[in-house]
């Protein structure tokens, strides 16, 4: 079975400054993807940055950032000049293949300050 | 391009009462999942189909909750009696089949309270 674990259920960050939230998972297939997906207070949720397994270089995308470290199995969440839009639920999943079977994290409560 | 659409946004029933969630995809995708999120957890996934048919449904109490996807399109999602640890939001999601990194789209849920 695949766990995602996020062991921050709260961090907060000053609006213009970087934040790191944390994710690790285990698993024992070889083929999958992780994503970082957003959810806003009372809002869907929406995808932020997905890293397929086998690419060695980490994704990004605009402001936000990953760190993907396949053998300790960890995949954190940069997010560098805060806003304050990005205040949210943030959830790390693992997605299987085949077969595209997703498992999500508890969550990272993120409180952009102004 | 519409999203994805989940009816009701909110339902309250008490324990033991039987209730229906009903979730439209986006056009096209084939791929449709159930999550049950409890209060400050992250989303549990209770079932996805291929289509019309049955993938994972391994975390779906299939004592009580049931679901289908009538001719790989709509789905509803019933419980049946429902208890009070039911309580939580139900997400639908969906993607494309055949997209290599098959990104979920979420509809915007159905919060149930039991009393």
């Amino acid at each position: 079975a695949q766990t995602v674990t996020q062991s921050q259920p709260e961090m907060s960050v000053q609006e213009a400054e970087t934040v790191t939230l944390s994710c690790t998972y285990d698993t024992s297939e070889n083929n999958y993807y992780l994503f970082w997906y957003k959810q806003p207070p009372s809002r869907q949720m929406i995808l932020v940055i997905r890293q397929e397994a086998y690419k060695q270089q980490n994704a990004t995308e605009n402001r936000f950032s990953v760190n993907f470290q396949k053998a300790a199995k960890s995949f954190s969440l940069k997010i560098s000049d805060s806003q304050l839009g990005d205040t949210a639920m943030y959830f790390c999943a693992f997605m299987k293949r085949p077969g595209n079977q997703f498992y999500f994290g508890t969550g990272t409560s993120l409180t952009v300050i102004p | 391009e519409a999203g994805v659409a989940q009816s009701p946004r909110y339902k309250i029933i008490e324990k033991r009462q039987s209730v229906a969630f009903w979730c439209n995809p986006i056009s096209g995708h084939a791929t449709l999942y159930w999550y049950q999120q409890i209060l400050g957890q992250g989303p549990k996934l209770l079932i996805q189909f291929q289509n019309n048919g049955v993938v994972d449904d391994s975390q779906l109490p299939k004592d009580r909750f049931s679901a289908e996807r009538l001719k790989g399109v709509d789905s509803t999602l019933k419980i049946q009696p429902a208890k009070l640890e039911d309580s939580a939001v139900y997400l639908c999601a969906s993607s494309l089949r055949g997209i290599s990194y098959n990104e979920q789209f979420f509809g915007p849920g159905t919060r149930l309270t039991v009393l």
